[in-house]
C-alpha cells in the first residue's frame, strides 16, 4: 500500500542552525501539504503544493515539491525556539495519507 | 477567528464499553475527516465526509468503528466495543474546498 515516510525522524539543533526534513512517498502524489503540530497541540496547516518542481517561501521556511511528485522537503533557514514541533507532510495517491513526521528541538 | 470544536477533550472508558465522539465543523466546510493518531506517529485517516456522505472509509475498523453526519453539518465517530489498542487522539479536521485541513483539538481517549 501507499506510504509516506520522512527522515530524519528526530532533529536537535542548536538555536540559529538550519533544519531540513525529507518526505518520501511510495506512490505519485497529486499535491503535497505541510503541517506543524506543537508539543500537545494538533496539526496545523502550512502550505500546498501542487505543481512538478514547484518552491514555495514562507519567511524562514523552503517547500519543494519534486520533479517526479514523490517527494518534498521542508527547509527551516535559521531556526528559533518558536520552531519546535513535529512536521508532518501529507498528500493525495491513492488514498489521503499523513507522513511519519519530523520532530524538531531547538536548543536555545 | 473561526474553529473546530471537538468534544469531550479527554475520555477514560473500559475495554468493551461504547464511546463516542462529536465534532462540529467550520461553518461552510463540506469536507469532514475523522484521524485517530498514536503517540509519535502521524495522523491516520479513518473516515472522510463530502456534505453528508461517505467519501472514504477503507481505513476504518466497521467491526466496531462507525461515524455520520447526518445532516451534512457535525459529526460522531463511535467506537463499541472499546479494546485496549484504541487508546489515541481522535482528532477531526474540516476543509472548504478539499485543500488545507483545519484541525480541532482531539479528544484523548484512554481504554483501561
Amino acid at each position: 500500500g501507499q506510504q509516506v515516510m520522512q527522515i530524519p525522524q528526530y532533529q536537535h539543533v542548536q538555536e540559529g542552525e538550519d533544519f531540513t526534513t525529507y518526505c518520501n512517498s511510495s506512490t505519485t502524489l497529486s499535491n503535497i501539504q505541510w503541517y506543524k503540530q506543537r508539543p500537545g497541540g494538533h496539526p496545523v496547516f502550512l502550505i500546498q503544493l501542487v505543481k512538478s518542481g514547484e518552491v514555495k517561501k514562507q519567511k524562514r521556511l523552503t517547500f519543494q515539491f519534486g520533479e517526479a511528485k514523490k517527494n518534498s522537503s521542508l527547509h527551516i533557514t535559521a531556526t528559533q525556539t518558536t520552531d519546535v514541533g513535529t512536521y508532518f507532510c501529507a498528500g493525495f495517491g491513492n488514498q489521503f495519507y499523513f507522513g511519519t513526521g519530523t520532530s524538531l528541538t531547538v536548543i536555545p | 477567528e473561526a474553529e473546530v470544536a471537538q468534544s469531550p477533550r479527554y475520555k477514560i472508558t473500559e475495554k468493551s464499553q461504547a464511546v463516542a465522539f462529536w465534532c462540529d465543523p467550520i461553518s461552510g466546510h463540506a469536507t469532514l475527516y475523522w484521524y485517530r493518531q498514536i503517540l509519535g506517529q502521524g495522523p491516520e485517516l479513518l473516515v472522510q465526509f463530502q456534505d453528508e456522505s461517505v467519501v472514504d472509509d477503507s481505513q476504518l475498523p466497521k467491526d466496531r468503528f462507525s461515524a455520520e453526519r447526518l445532516k451534512g453539518v457535525d459529526s460522531t465517530l463511535k467506537i463499541q466495543p472499546a479494546e485496549l489498542g484504541d487508546s489515541a487522539m481522535y482528532l477531526c479536521a474540516s476543509s472548504l474546498r478539499g485543500y488545507e485541513q483545519y484541525f480541532g483539538p482531539g479528544t484523548r481517549l484512554t481504554v483501561t
